[in-house]
């Protein structure tokens, strides 16, 4: 089955940083772009960053620009987003998404929840 | 940055019901729209791309059309598993906006 799976949430204080993980599985990684999204509670979705299949082309939306990196491992099925100088405001359940060639997100993971608190 | 609207922010509706959401950008889009499907607890569904295309495996009530700043998603008979809320989202230019969400409830 084609499959996204999330890891790497928890609870951190503002400030401080995180790594989040997602694992690709049953699909030619290497072939797609990649994204996050992110949902704070009780909000709707917000895209965060993306990622071409090369690494040649990466995006970030101005909230996060400069804190967060997005990363990839072709060779091992991964997609990363490192999230640094946290802030209460990035709280939120991050999923990653496959992006298609028609330029939508047609695979999510489950997500993995950020809670940035003190 | 494009801002998506879309309306009716919350719409109540019975099983068998024809619904439609609508959604608006700040500018033209061409057909770079999607519709989602978001459930509690669960990962969003692509139901829409390109506007009017059809995702694989998703039943054919749903259906989407527009293009440029204006676009539509029906649901032609809603069934029990419809009651979700809903997004679109433009990808034609970075950032990637969603609409704010259309939740449709139970009447």
């Amino acid at each position: 089955e084609v499959q996204l799976v999330e890891s790497g949430g928890g609870l951190v204080q503002p400030g401080r940083s995180l790594r989040l993980s997602c694992a690709a599985s049953e699909f030619t990684f290497h072939d797609y772009a990649m994204h996050w999204v992110r949902q704070a509670p009780g909000k709707g979705l917000e895209w965060v960053s993306s990622i071409s299949w090369s690494s040649d082309d990466i995006d970030y939306a101005d909230l996060v620009k400069g804190r967060f990196t997005i990363s990839r491992d072709n060779a091992k099925k991964s997609l990363y987003l490192q999230m640094n100088s946290l802030r209460a405001e990035d709280t939120a359940l991050y999923y990653c998404a496959r992006g298609t060639f028609h330029d939508a997100f047609d695979i999510w993971g489950q997500g993995t929840m950020v809670t940035v608190s003190s | 940055d494009i801002q998506m609207t879309q309306s009716p922010s919350s719409l109540s509706a019975s099983v068998g019901d024809r619904v439609t959401i609508t959604c608006r950008a700040s500018q033209s889009l061409s057909s770079y729209l999607n519709w989602y499907q978001h459930k509690p607890g669960r990962a969003p569904k692509l139901l829409i791309y390109a506007a009017s295309s059809l995702q694989s495996g998703v039943p054919s009530r749903f259906s989407g059309i527009g293009s440029g700043t204006d676009f539509t998603l029906t649901i032609s008979s809603l069934q029990p598993e419809d009651f979700a809320t809903y997004y679109c989202q433009q990808t034609y230019s970075s950032p990637y906006t969603f609409g704010q969400g259309t939740k449709l409830e139970i009447k």
